[in-house]
């Protein structure tokens, strides 16, 4: 058991719809991270929550849209994506960000844009 | 070129085989992170090392931060080792990661 979950665990939607995906963890970590991963392209890191502080944004577009409503879950929420944002989404988390702990990942929400 | 590259690429081992796995970084690092990816998509991570090795179980990894080299080994291989295996160069600032470099993985299939 990772103990991160995801929600959903597939997600298919069009360009002009709204939704969001869901981590939980149950770790009691005080970190959480996104991640994305395309086919055939390295693992990309979207946001970084430190004590549900946004910490870090690496060039994200707007249409992505990161809320850490506590220490416990994660949201993403998506609206007008574009077809090459099909991609694997994980949820990550960390007792701290800077203390070299290793990272536990959810399964992932396997998203795709019509 | 990317900043962090992995090889090889694919690999094919038998059963009971010593695995090494390699990762070479441009970038400067705060640290190195080895994860493994399951068929599915389903990520462990491994190790998370700055300095000299690491061991769990029969994988162990090493790194030496004046090459910017770090080594994935795998002792007495067995099927269910198949995996993608991928390692990350981590640089941290006050806060957190400023930047966290991925390479593109490398697939093991390991035959009984």
């Amino acid at each position: 058991e990772t103990g991160v979950t995801q929600t959903p665990r597939h997600l298919v939607m069009g360009m002009t719809n709204k939704k969001s995906l869901k981590c939980e963890q149950h770790l009691g970590h005080n970190a959480m991270y996104w991640y994305k991963q395309s086919a055939k392209k390295p693992l990309e890191l979207m946001f970084v929550y430190n004590f549900k502080e946004q910490t870090e944004n690496n060039s994200v577009p707007s249409r992505f849209s990161p809320e850490c409503p506590n220490s416990s879950h994660l949201f993403l929420h998506l609206h007008t994506l574009q077809p090459e944002d099909s991609a694997l989404y994980l949820c990550a988390s960390s007792p701290w960000v800077d203390s070299g702990d290793t990272q536990y990942f959810g399964p992932g929400t396997r998203l795709t844009v019509l | 070129k990317n900043e962090v590259e992995q090889s090889p690429q694919n690999l094919t081992a038998q059963e009971g085989e010593f695995i090494t796995i390699n990762c070479s970084y441009s970038v400067g690092i705060s640290a190195l992170h080895w994860l493994q990816q399951h068929p599915g998509g389903g990520i462990v991570s491994l190790f998370m090392l700055s300095s000299g090795k690491k061991k769990h179980g029969r994988l162990i990894a090493t790194i030496n931060i004046q090459e910017k080299h770090s080594s994935l080994h795998i002792t007495a291989s067995h099927p269910r080792d198949s995996a993608v295996y991928i390692c990350a160069g981590l640089l941290r600032g006050s806060g957190g990661y400023q930047k966290v470099t991925f390479g593109t993985g490398t697939k093991l299939q390991v035959i009984p």
